[in-house]
């Protein structure tokens, strides 16, 4: 089962800009790319979507190239709170399984 | 509004011993799911329902786990026997409708088999 793939970890600082990549090959047409966030003892919890270029909501953005390949979460004037691990999850492949990718652990420093 | 429930939160057993897992989703969500997530990975999909229906089981070891949601709308995740590398935190989820919708987690039951 091919999985997506994200950086282990990142590190930035307070009011920092953070973007975070994902590669997912071999996305099927209509699927779209969803990435979470989860807290040590928490489930994952919803950030944003999107299927093709650019999405924002009033947490982060999301950009995905013309050839869906990868996608960016960027979140804006990161805080403390931000600490935490990040997941990219897309529609994988022709049996449309559910697959989150290896997750990305955001540490936010002071 | 009420989130999804999980019970127990944690469960230790033995291992050979069976154990259960109780999901009680969001009102009105269709799709229900479970996942196994083990230390330092993400979450990795069982089984996925839409109503009543398995529509997404590849990845659930038959030989020992079974689930069913029979009225559609609780779950049960069973494990029989367990197995030491069964220990992980089971998460169940649930989406308005299909698996393109924003799916809500419950907070997990942790697993250890001893």
């Amino acid at each position: 089962l091919a999985k997506t793939t994200q950086p282990i970890s990142m590190d930035s600082y307070e009011g920092q800009e953070v973007n975070i990549t994902c590669s997912h090959n071999n996305i099927a047409t209509n699927d779209y790319i969803t990435w979470y966030q989860q807290f040590p003892s928490q489930g994952p919890r919803f950030i944003i979507q999107g299927y093709k270029t650019k999405v924002t909501n009033e947490v982060a953005s999301l950009f995905i190239p013309a050839d869906r390949k990868s996608s960016t979460l960027s979140l804006p004037r990161v805080s403390l709170s931000d600490t935490a691990v990040y997941y990219c999850l897309a529609l994988r492949g022709s049996a449309r399984q559910l697959t989150f990718g290896s997750g990305t652990q955001l540490t936010v420093l002071p | 509004e009420a989130g999804v429930v999980q019970s127990p939160r944690y469960k230790i057993i033995e291992k050979k011993q069976p154990v259960a897992f109780w999901c009680n989703p969001i009102s009105g969500h269709n799709t229900l799911y479970w996942y196994r997530q083990n230390l330092g990975q993400g979450p990795e999909l069982l089984i996925r329902y839409e109503n009543e229906e398995a529509v997404d089981d590849s990845q659930l070891p038959k030989d020992r786990f079974s689930a069913e949601r029979l009225k559609g709308v609780d779950s049960t995740l069973k494990i029989q026997p367990a197995e030491l590398g069964d220990s992980a935190v089971y998460l169940c989820a649930s989406s308005l409708r299909t698996a393109y919708n924003e799916q809500f987690f419950g907070p997990g039951t942790r697993l250890t088999v001893l």
